[in-house]
């Protein structure tokens, strides 16, 4: 499995755009690169999913370069309800659907107003 | 539709003592998973079940063990409970496990189980 890093905390005030970027030097051809939110109390939810350039949902946008050594995640205009921990998960069998989802310690994000 | 339910919510265990934690889903789905989450710490795959009447071991198989009892539901026990097992214990469900067009068949979570072993 791919090996991830995030940051592991961030800051950001309503309104505003947050970017959380993703590293995975080690990345395969067949993986894809998966996204999901946790909030406190509560088991993680699906965001978005990728596999090169750019993804984009109601919710996010996943941007992948062409190296796809790295992803970077995308709120836009985040509220106080996007205080949450968000993973990166990059790997075989196991980035959001497989056999073996492996969840790294994540990004705390944490919206004031 | 509710989704994957988990009982009970809340658990207090003296060591030794046995008990299972019941999942269910109503998603029709083919997999299920029970993970386990430590304070600050991502989750990690306990068991996980491909489909009905298969079940296999995830990265922390140790000191548990699984049922899947039919198509909905998916049953994990502690059979002599140790105060490492203290965490909250997430369920989850899939369409199906691996790689299809478009990416990995996204799971779907309960609201957990909060373990504490003494």
């Amino acid at each position: 499995l791919a090996k991830t890093t995030q940051p592991i905390s961030m800051d950001s005030y309503e309104g505003q755009e947050v970017n959380i970027t993703c590293s995975h030097n080690n990345i395969a051809t067949n993986d894809y690169i998966t996204w999901y939110q946790q909030f406190p109390s509560q088991g993680p939810r699906f965001i978005i999913q990728g596999y090169k350039t750019k993804v984009t949902n109601e919710v996010a946008s996943l941007f992948i370069p062409a190296d796809r050594k790295s992803s970077t995640l995308s709120l836009p205009r985040v509220s106080l309800s996007d205080t949450a921990v968000y993973y990166c998960l990059v790997g075989g069998r196991g980035a959001g659907g497989g056999n073996k989802l492996t969840f790294g310690t994540g990004t705390q994000l944490k919206v004031e107003l | 539709n509710a989704g994957v339910t988990q009982t009970p919510k809340f658990q207090v265990l003296k060591t030794g003592q046995s008990m299972t934690l019941q999942c269910a889903q109503d998603m029709n789905h083919n997999s299920m998973y029970w993970y386990r989450q430590d304070p600050g710490m991502g989750l990690r795959l306990i068991y996980y079940s491909a489909s009905e009447g298969t079940t296999d071991k995830g990265e922390v198989p140790n000191g548990y063990n699984v049922s899947r009892l039919n198509k909905r539901e998916f049953s994990l026990r502690l059979e002599s409970a140790a105060p490492s097992q203290t965490s909250v214990y997430f369920c989850a469900s899939s369409e199906r496990t691996g790689l299809l067009s478009g990416g990995y068949y996204e799971q779907y979570f309960g609201p957990g189980t909060r373990l504490t072993v003494t």
